[in-house]
């Protein structure tokens, strides 16, 4: 299957401080990419999809000025979680569409994050 | 109504059974479906695969759909306890988002 690289694995960082996740389509490429959340025991709440060269789109109820989604190239998207505070910890996992036609979605490894 | 339902579980099974998931849907319009597996603090990895309806089979793991009852299932044969995860079914329209099920956390006992 086709590999999709998130990093970091785990951060942790102090209130008021913004984090970027990375994620790569290391071996396609991928107009769209998706940003999911994870809490414990639950299922992927999709966040946003992004779109390279073009705004991400927001789920409702999501700050998109909170998350803010850049999808530069079509290898690369990161999100930026500015001015985190302790409610933001939470387990990010994003997404690689790859081919439109059979809407595959491979994962990346996720990114745990912890807001002291 | 979620549009998507799968019973959370959790499910536990000797080692070497025959495990069976399921999910129902109510959106007629889907017409991808996949399975997900997902290991503790990892992110989701593709097992199955399938367009429209119909069987897949891929080694221990066979995917069915069966559109007109809108269910979508999951056998693990001669189950092993490297299958112990969570089980998430996943469906979408076309080239859009994923409507996920709650997930399924199954455990092979030795």
């Amino acid at each position: 299957g086709a590999v999709v690289s998130q990093h970091p694995s785990w951060v942790i960082c102090k209130s008021g401080t913004s984090v970027k996740i990375e994620c790569r389509s290391l071996d396609f490429q991928a107009t769209t990419m998706f940003w999911y959340r994870q809490f414990p025991k639950q299922s992927l709440m999709l966040m946003a999809t992004s779109n390279e060269g073009s705004k991400a789109t927001y789920e409702q109820g999501v700050e998109k000025d909170k998350f803010l989604i850049n999808h530069a190239s079509l290898t690369l998207s990161t999100l930026t979680v500015t001015s985190a505070h302790p409610e933001d910890s939470s387990f990010y996992i994003c997404s690689a569409l790859m081919g439109a036609e059979k809407n595959i979605q491979y994962f990346g490894a996720g990114t745990r994050l912890s807001v002291l | 109504q979620k549009e998507v339902e799968q019973d959370p579980g959790p499910l536990s099974v000797p080692e070497g059974a025959i495990v069976s998931l399921n999910c129902t849907y109510s959106n007629s319009a889907f017409q991808y479906f996949m399975w997900y597996r997902q290991y503790s603090r990892k992110g989701p990895e593709l097992l199955m695969y399938t367009y429209s309806s119909g069987n897949k089979e891929d080694g221990r793991f066979t995917a069915q759909v069966d559109k007109s009852s809108k269910y979508i299932s999951l056998f693990i044969r001669d189950s092993q306890p490297s299958d112990s995860a969570t089980y998430l079914c996943a469906m979408s329209e076309g080239a859009q988002k994923l409507v996920f099920g709650q997930g399924t956390r199954l455990t092979i006992n030795p």
